[in-house]
Parts: structure tokens; C-alpha cells; sequence
């Protein structure tokens, strides 16, 4: 079945840093994927979505590439902030509706 | 943009009795709304999705008769735990859909039954 595997976390860096959390997927054709971001508190909110090949997603200085070669959608963005202290989780869809989530993976940035 | 309410954020209930968690799209129609459960440290596992004025579609495993769903309308849902259990703790988050294949999710409700 389709499935989403997500760097497990927890993840943490100093503000500033370079920031990587990789996933890629499994799936039999070829899905939209997300990124969403849970902060304390709060529900996910979509962060970025690419829904086909080769595009790249990007807000808030986070940029994610949907990678077909290697079925992976890398979530990357090149200075963390402390408010980027999160849960951060990557997902796939087929348009049918039902969104499959990686286990998510846990960031905190340290100033 | 897109905004989904949920209510209660917190409930505290005793084992036995029935709760229900309202999902609203506050500034868009959602044709389609979705529930899901988090696990502590794990990732969201959906329970069923409802289609306003239909039944909803639930997932393998989840039990329909503990959880009833209803989608009255184009902007509510609800989710009623039926005689709750110790082990229905957990968070429970919905999302909707309108005419975009973006799902929008609420803050999420926090069951805990005693």
C-alpha cells in the first residue's frame, strides 16, 4: 500500500542553521505531496504542497522538491528560526481524497 | 484563507458516557470532511470521511457504532464518541475540503475519559 517515511525525530539545531528532514513515499502512481506543520498547540497547517514531478513547493523559506527518481520530497530550509520549533509532517495524496502522513518528526530550533 | 473551528479544544468526560467534537469551515463550503485520531508521537490515522448529507465512509478498523459522524450541513460536522472508554483518549482532529484538493485542519479536541 502507499506509504510515507519520515527522518524520525527528535531533531534539534541552532537558530540559523541548515535544516533537512527527509521523506520519500511508496506509492503505485504518482501522488500530490505535502508538508504540514504542527505547532504547540495548533492544528497542521498546510506549509507546502507539489503535485507533480520536478515542481517545488516553497513558503516561509522552506522549499520541498517532488523528486520522482527517488520518490522522495525533501523538506529543506537554509536558516531556522526558533519559531520554526515544530511538528513537521510529510503526506501524500491521490486526489481520492484520504491523505497519508509520515509519523512526523519533531523540530526544535535552540537560539 | 481557509479556517476550520473545532469545539470542544478540551473534554474531560467519565467512562460511559458520549461526547460530541463539532467541526466547522468558517469561511468556506466543505463538501468533504475528514476525521482523524493522533496517537501520542505518532502520526494522524483517519477514521472516516463524511460527505454532507450522506453517510459517512469509514476506515478498516474503526468501529462505526462508537463513532457516529454527521454532515449536516456544508460547514459542520460532528463526531460523537459513544460510551467512552479510557482507551478512546486522544486527539482527535478534522479537516475539510472545498473545491481545492487542499485539506484544512482544525486545532484539534482533546478527549480525555476517566
Amino acid at each position: 500500500g502507499d506509504s510515507v517515511t519520515q527522518m524520525e525525530g527528535p531533531v534539534t539545531l541552532s537558530e540559523e542553521a541548515f535544516l533537512t528532514i527527509n521523506c520519500t513515499y511508496t506509492a503505485t502512481g504518482y501522488p500530490s505531496l505535502f508538508w504540514y506543520v504542527q505547532y504547540p498547540g495548533e492544528g497542521l497547517q498546510l506549509l507546502l504542497k507539489a503535485t507533480k514531478a520536478d515542481d517545488k513547493g516553497s513558503n516561509k523559506g522552506f522549499e520541498a522538491t517532488y523528486r520522482k527518481e527517488t520518490t522522495s520530497f525533501h523538506l529543506e530550509k537554509g536558516s531556522v528560526q526558533v519559531s520554526d520549533s515544530a511538528v513537521y509532517f510529510c503526506a501524500l495524496d491521490f486526489g481520492n481524497e484520504k491523505l497519508t502522513f509520515g509519523t512526523g518528526t519533531r523540530l526544535t530550533i535552540i537560539p | 484563507g481557509a479556517v476550520v473551528s473545532q469545539h470542544p479544544s478540551r473534554v474531560i468526560c467519565k467512562s460511559g458516557t458520549s461526547v460530541k467534537i463539532e467541526c466547522r469551515s468558517l469561511d468556506f463550503q466543505a463538501t468533504t470532511m475528514f476525521w482523524y485520531r493522533q496517537f501520542p508521537k505518532k502520526s494522524l490515522m483517519l477514521m472516516a470521511t463524511s460527505n454532507e448529507g450522506s453517510k459517512a465512509t469509514y476506515e478498516q478498523g474503526v468501529e462505526k457504532d462508537k463513532f457516529l459522524i454527521n454532515h449536516a450541513s456544508l460547514t459542520l460536522s460532528t463526531l460523537t464518541v459513544t460510551s467512552a472508554h479510557p482507551e478512546d483518549s486522544s486527539f482527535y482532529i478534522c479537516s475539510a475540503r472545498g473545491e481545492t484538493d487542499t485539506q484544512y485542519f482544525g486545532p484539534g479536541t482533546r478527549l480525555t475519559v476517566l
